[in-house]
């Protein structure tokens, strides 16, 4: 089956650092691989995917994606973190019909 | 375009009521599903639907139904409520093909008494 693993609950960075939020992937065919974040109160909003071809993706608000076929990983990242970007992330996999969600990570940028 | 909408946005229920959630959107999308979001839990699969008239279940269907009869609606159907389905339930669409991303509705908290 397939499945996503995050395995941390929350992240703490200072604002203006580089910031990584970390996923590992389990999938028995070719990984289609997304991240999604949501600020309080509302939806998922798209960030980014990884389908093929280059292992760095980038995508919306600055974020990029590394993802490592080795590792199973596909973690998120950020140059240089904002205090706006403290909200919670979830890591994706699509199989078909179905997505399969990590659990999220609460990251929170400090001024 | 409105994308995908939800409605209601709050709801609350005794236990043994009835309702329906419902989700539309306007983008044309073949797949939507319905998801469950409880803390420390992600989000879990409740029921999918990947065209007019096709549906299936998903991670955690059982309380729940749905109904597919056009494009544009995926109602989500609480047969009768109970206080674990107190949650916060998300719709969301997609073009089918397993690259293409899904957009979400801004979501429907529920309270059961």
């Amino acid at each position: 089956a397939q499945s996503v693993a995050q395995p941390e609950d929350q992240v703490n960075v200072a604002e203006g650092n580089p910031l990584t939020v970390k996923c590992t992937y389990s999938v028995s065919g070719n990984p289609y691989l997304f991240w999604y974040v949501q600020y309080p109160n509302r939806g998922l909003q798209f960030l980014l995917k990884y389908i093929t071809g280059d292992n760095l993706v980038k995508g919306s608000y600055g974020f990029e994606a590394e993802f490592n076929k080795s590792q199973t990983s596909f973690h998120l990242k950020k140059p240089s973190a904002l205090v706006s970007d403290s909200a919670l992330y979830f890591c994706a996999v699509r199989d078909l019909n179905k997505f399969y969600f990590g659990s999220g990570t609460k990251l929170n940028v400090k001024p | 375009n409105a994308g995908v909408t939800q409605t209601p946005k709050f709801q609350v229920l005794k236990t043994g009521q009835s309702m329906t959630l419902q989700c539309a959107q306007d983008m044309n999308h073949e797949y939507m599903s319905w998801y469950r979001q409880d803390p420390g839990m992600g989000l879990r699969l409740i029921h999918y639907s990947v065209g007019a008239g096709i549906t299936d279940q998903g991670e955690v269907p059982n309380g729940y139904n749905v109904s597919r009869s056009t494009t544009e609606d995926f109602p989500l159907r609480l047969l009768s409520a109970a206080p674990s389905q107190t949650s916060v339930y998300f719709c969301a669409s997609s073009h089918g093909g397993d690259y293409n991303e899904q957009f979400f509705g801004p979501g429907t908290r529920l309270t059961v008494l």
